[in-house]
């Protein structure tokens, strides 16, 4: 069965101190996407990127980057230099490849506060 | 774009009541899922519309729960005979689907449900 888990569940850090919360996952899949979602104290959660698992390049947007590794079936997201408004719970979520629905299978989420 | 659109935001019901969510994904988008989210937890799956066809639900959806996607527009969750257990975040998300080359979903601001 498909399983996603987030082993941290609250993490505290002071504002410019970077951090990386922790994403493993598992399938049976061969072909599978990963995702990260933001959930800020709104509610809505927000779509921050996603990773096919063909393609182990990492990816950084801004502050933001991603480490994909298959031989760990691992998918870390690290936030450099962190801001007040990057607190908020983030999600890793996995969907399957060709024929599934792409339904996504979540991990409890990991709660950052960052202090100022 | 006007992204994902859910109503109502909030609803307090009591015990025994039906209620109906109501939720419009963006535009063209072909594929539909709901999922429910309770404090502390990632989302977990409900159901899944590809068009107008529901093609995929839960086992978490018992037969109190009906959902609906006509036209393959907007769609309904609707509940029947709620139970405190059902309070909770309703969350509507749609997807332009693989092929258009897109595996991520978008999430609207979700309905809270809350049985009294």
């Amino acid at each position: 069965a498909q399983k996603v888990t987030q082993a941290q569940t609250e993490i505290s850090v002071v504002e410019k101190e970077d951090v990386t919360l922790d994403c493993v996952y598992k399938t049976r899949d061969t072909t599978y996407y990963l995702f990260w979602y933001k959930q800020p104290p709104s509610g809505e959660l927000v779509f921050l990127i996603r990773r096919n698992s063909f393609d182990e390049q990492n990816e950084i947007s801004g502050r933001y980057s991603w480490n994909f590794q298959k031989s760990t079936s691992s998918f870390n997201f690290t936030i450099t230099a962190s801001q007040v408004v990057d607190s908020a719970v983030y999600f890793c979520a996995l969907s399957g490849g060709a024929g599934n629905n792409r339904k996504l299978i979540w991990g409890l989420g990991t709660s950052l506060a960052v202090n100022p | 774009d006007t992204g994902v659109s859910q109503n109502p935001r909030h609803k307090i019901t009591k015990r025994g009541q039906n209620v109906t969510f109501r939720c419009d994904p963006i535009s063209e988008h072909n594929r539909l899922y709901w999922y429910r989210q309770t404090l502390g937890q990632g989302p977990e799956f409900l159901t899944y519309f590809q068009n107008e066809a529901q093609l995929e639900k839960s086992r978490l959806l018992s037969d109190r729960f009906s959902a609906e996607r006509p036209k393959g527009s907007f769609s309904t969750l609707e509940i029947q005979r709620t139970e405190q257990g059902d309070s909770a975040m309703y969350l509507c998300a749609s997807s332009p689907g693989p092929s258009a080359g897109h595996y991520e979903q978008y999430f609207g601001p979700g309905t809270r449900l809350t049985v009294t």
